[in-house]
């Protein structure tokens, strides 16, 4: 089945920083979207983004499906980015497969 | 609209307990599925349905039945609990197979532990 590998595994920045979240897949696929899971535990719907580039204020994604690989860019981080972020891709039926994710930690 | 809703948040289980995770979502979506999440780890999918009456295994199905009588509804039973079932219980709505358009969208979760 197809893979999913999401980097950096943690990510830890001051309050301010920029960030990038990188996530490569290992097939070609339908749908791509990018989840924040929060201290609580609630998944977040940030992009629906099979191609292409998309912004919601801070966050911005990219989707290269050629190249097989998405980025979510996170700039002027606040405490409340602090979570996980979790990369989901599928290939048709919309069965989802997760990354692994990446845990940022947003220090004031 | 509520989005997708599910019951309970919280529930401790015996080993060899049955119980119903309940999951219901009123935005008429045709598909539904449930997921489990270990620690550390992401989201596994475990059944999903493209419809009332249709129900498929996903990555994950071994000690969960499920079943779709109705659109709205979609609960996950498990026989006979085992401690290796202790993880936190997503389920998921889309709109269906809509290939322009089929983002999915993820109740608040129930956490299980089975001791």
């Amino acid at each position: 089945g197809i893979q999913v590998e999401q980097s950096p595994p943690d990510l830890i920045l001051q309050e301010g920083a920029n960030s990038t979240l990188r996530c490569n897949f290992s097939d070609s696929v339908n749908n791509l979207q990018w989840f924040h899971q929060n201290p609580w535990g609630q998944l977040i719907n940030l992009f629906y983004i099979p191609s292409g580039t998309k912004q919601n204020g801070r966050l911005s994604a990219t989707t290269v499906a050629t190249e097989r690989y998405s980025l979510l860019y996170i700039s002027s981080s606040q405490t409340t980015d602090s979570g996980v972020y979790f990369c989901a891709v599928d290939q048709g039926a919309q069965k989802l497969v997760f990354g692994q994710g990446t845990r940022l930690t947003i220090n004031p | 609209n509520a989005g997708v809703t599910q019951t309970p948040k919280f529930q401790v289980l015996k080993t060899g307990q049955s119980m119903t995770l309940q999951c219901a979502q009123d935005m008429n979506h045709e598909y539904m599925s449930w997921y489990r999440q270990d620690p550390g780890m992401g989201l596994r999918l475990i059944h999903y349905s493209v419809g009332a009456g249709i129900t498929d295994q996903g990555e994950v199905p071994n000690g969960y039945n499920v079943s779709r009588s109705t659109t709205e509804d979609f609960p996950l039973r498990l026989l006979s609990a085992a401690p290796s079932q202790t993880s936190v219980y997503f389920c998921a709505s889309s709109s269906g197979f809509v290939r322009s358009y089929n983002e999915q969208f993820f109740g608040p979760g129930t956490r299980l532990t089975v001791l």
